[in-house]
């Protein structure tokens, strides 16, 4: 049963510190997602990569997270300094895209979620 | 702009009842995916279907069965004869068929007691 997984589940860690957050995706994917998890604000997509290259990072704020994909089966996200409203459940998803007959890629049809972070900055 | 509305914040059932939640959508686009996915107390996220917005069947899977009308832009999922494990949250979430941004609803909170 191919699952995406995280590491840590669990983190706590005090303002200003860096916190690095792991993702496996599930073998064969080539899609990959980061979320973030508030009561306030839901569900949010940070960015996410095809083929490790980044596509979209716009959700994400610039200047104290990055997000990377040294290998196909590693993302990171990575928060420097962290601070107290970083605190959240960070999720990573994978997917698969395949290209098209006409050179366009195909979309990424389910994102599979792993099981999150939870990151507590105090 | 996308955006999806889940009304019921909460739904509290006794086991064996039936549970009905609610998802209501906007869109400008004509072709999109419309999702479920659970996340039980554990924490993770776990994808029950998907549906595209050509096809308006409705889909039963053991217990959960989806009904998907157009017409009112709603993609309402069923939960018959409820058992404790089914106690979660729901998520309703859109995303247009070139794009992988899922807009997700705000999630309804079912409790199945005992």
């Amino acid at each position: 049963d191919a699952r995406v997984t995280q590491t840590p589940r669990h983190k706590v860690t005090e303002m200003g510190q860096e916190v690095t957050m792991r993702c496996q995706p599930i073998l064969g994917h080539n899609t990959v997602f980061w979320y973030r998890q508030t009561m306030m604000q839901g569900l949010e997509l940070l960015a996410y990569f095809r083929n490790r290259a980044p596509l979209d990072d716009s959700g994400m704020p610039k200047d104290r997270f990055s997000a990377e994909m040294p290998d196909a089966t590693l993302a990171t996200l990575k928060i420097q300094p962290s601070e107290p409203r970083d605190s959240a459940v960070y999720f990573c998803a994978s997917g698969l895209t395949t290209g098209t007959s006409g050179g366009f890629w195909a979309r990424a049809d389910t994102q599979y979620f792993g099981p999150g972070t939870r990151l507590t900055v105090l | 702009a996308q955006k999806v509305t889940q009304a019921q914040t909460e739904i509290s059932v006794v086991e064996k009842e039936d549970v009905t939640l609610d998802c209501v959508y906007e869109t400008r686009d004509t072709t999109y995916y419309l999702f479920w996915y659970k996340q039980p107390p554990s924490g993770e996220l776990v994808f029950l279907i998907r549906r595209n917005s050509f096809d308006e069947q409705n889909e039963i899977s053991g217990r959960y069965s989806w009904n998907f009308q157009k017409s009112t832009s709603s993609f309402n999922f069923t939960i018959t004869a409820s058992q404790v494990v089914d106690s979660a949250v729901y998520f309703c979430a859109l995303s247009p068929l070139d794009d992988y941004k899922l807009s997700f609803g705000a999630g309804t909170t079912v409790t199945v007691r005992a």
